[in-house]
């Protein structure tokens, strides 16, 4: 079974509109991470943000904030003002288990978002 | 630079050859990791550490892989007698004991002919 979905493969933007990436996950665990990652055409993979399964708040970097819908066991990255330089691939990622010792994590397929101007 | 590092960025093999990669995570980082990435897919699993004991490799393909991090800061993963679907990109990450993060090298393209 898939553990992480990210049902828009690709996605057109208008420079400066706000932007929601997808992301759905499966998993028993109670205790798990919530990742998003940024693939420019380089190649490097750059983290964004983070969201603790037992975070009271969503998570908030600058542009990006995570709405995280624990009962939809949704975690969708939301850019706000794009940027023609958003351009990339957006992976989301799970870790299942408690932090400590720290695991694997489980990536999706990806969105490839394109800002046009 | 306080970054992941990988070397070499690229590299080109015959089939049957052995590699060696290597990963210098960020300063202090406990956790380290290997990926690898398809063109167009996100990164698979396939091997970590806590300090330099191996916690888990069930992603490893097959015995030809194996990885070791004898000194709990430098990795560096192996793959014996290469074969052709061995080719694509192998990343390494590195996180802290807070674990809200895995930071990711730039990469070794691993092409084999």
């Amino acid at each position: 079974a898939q553990k992480i979905t990210q049902t828009q493969p690709g996605m057109f933007v208008q420079e400066k509109e706000a932007v929601t990436l997808d992301c759905t996950y499966d998993t028993s665990d109670q205790s798990y991470g919530l990742f998003w990652y940024k693939q420019p055409s380089s190649g490097e993979m750059i983290f964004l943000i983070y969201q603790g399964s037992y975070d009271e708040q969503n998570a908030t970097e600058g542009r990006y904030s995570l709405n995280f819908q624990k009962a939809r066991k949704s975690a969708n990255l939301v850019i706000s003002a794009s940027q023609l330089g958003d351009s990339a691939m957006y992976f989301c990622a799970m870790r299942e288990g408690q932090i400590q010792g720290a695991q694997k994590l489980v990536f999706g397929q990806g969105t490839r978002l394109t800002i046009n101007p | 630079g306080a970054g992941v590092s990988q070397s070499p960025r690229y590299k080109v093999t015959k089939r049957g050859q052995d590699v060696a990669l290597r990963c210098d995570p960020i300063s202090g980082h406990v956790s380290l990791y290997w990926y690898r990435q398809a063109l167009g897919q996100g990164p698979e699993f396939l091997t970590y550490f806590n300090y330099e004991a191996q916690q888990d490799k069930s992603g490893l393909p097959n015995d030809r892989f194996s990885a070791e991090r004898p000194e709990g800061s430098i990795s560096t993963l192996t793959i014996q007698r290469t074969e052709q679907r061995d080719s694509a990109m192998y990343r390494c990450a590195s996180s802290s004991t807070s674990g809200r993060a895995q930071y990711f090298g730039p990469g070794t393209r691993l092409t084999v002919l």
